[in-house]
């Protein structure tokens, strides 16, 4: 049963960029979209952007050309960045498989502060 | 951007009850949707793909209907471990997005 997991900095400051991993485990990440989406603290979930392999990407155009996936085939990985955060992009990020969104990562909470 | 329009956005129920959660899009998406379960805490969980397919494992009293622009959820008998929030979620085009979400409180 494949499983996703984030991990990255829990604290970022304003104005860095923001790294996250979503290491895959029971599954090969080959043939498949990968998604990050996101829920701010009291807020509803935002689609952040998808990358199949390394081919393809579509980013939400809400966030303004900040964001950059790839996937690292020989580790089962794919990685988001988010350039220039602000406390606006503090938020639960999460990881999923595809357009059905199956599986999820579990989540992990970015706080963006000084 | 298509929007979504989820409703009602939170719901009191009891055990047993069966609950409808409706979701409307402003343009077509045919059956490009998917419904999601999300407990505090833990990992969203797909339970309906393509707008009335269970997904495996589901159990038979989640269902879901519609296409076009109208989709209904539907929990025909409420158990405890069913409290959760819901959240629809096309996928017909770029940027996918979400309904606000419904949150299934216990009566």
């Amino acid at each position: 049963q494949m499983q996703l997991q984030e991990s990255g900095p829990g604290l970022v400051k304003p104005s860095e960029t923001l790294s996250l991993t979503c290491s895959v485990s029971g599954g090969s990440i080959t043939n498949f979209y990968w998604n990050w989406i996101r829920q701010p603290p009291g807020k509803g979930l935002e689609w952040i952007g998808y990358i199949y392999y390394n081919v393809a990407t579509n980013y939400n155009p809400s966030l303004k050309g900040r964001v950059t996936m790839s996937v690292d085939t020989s580790k089962n990985q794919f990685s988001l960045r988010l350039s220039s955060v602000t406390t606006a992009d503090t938020a639960v990020y999460y990881c999923a498989r595809g357009d059905y969104f199956d599986p999820w990562g579990q989540g992990t909470l970015v706080t963006v502060s000084s | 951007d298509i929007q979504m329009t989820q409703s009602p956005s939170s719901l009191s129920a009891s055990v047993g009850d069966r609950v409808t959660i409706t979701c409307q899009t402003s343009q077509d998406i045919s059956n490009h949707l998917n419904w999601h379960q999300h407990k505090p805490g833990q990992a969203p969980k797909l339970l309906i793909y393509d707008a009335s397919n269970l997904e495996t494992g589901v159990p038979s009293r989640f269902s879901g209907s519609g296409s076009g622009t109208h989709f209904t959820f539907t929990i025909s008998s409420l158990q405890p471990e069913d409290f959760a929030t819901y959240y629809c979620q096309r996928y017909d085009s770029v940027p996918y997005t979400f309904g606000q979400g419904t949150k299934l409180e216990i009566k």
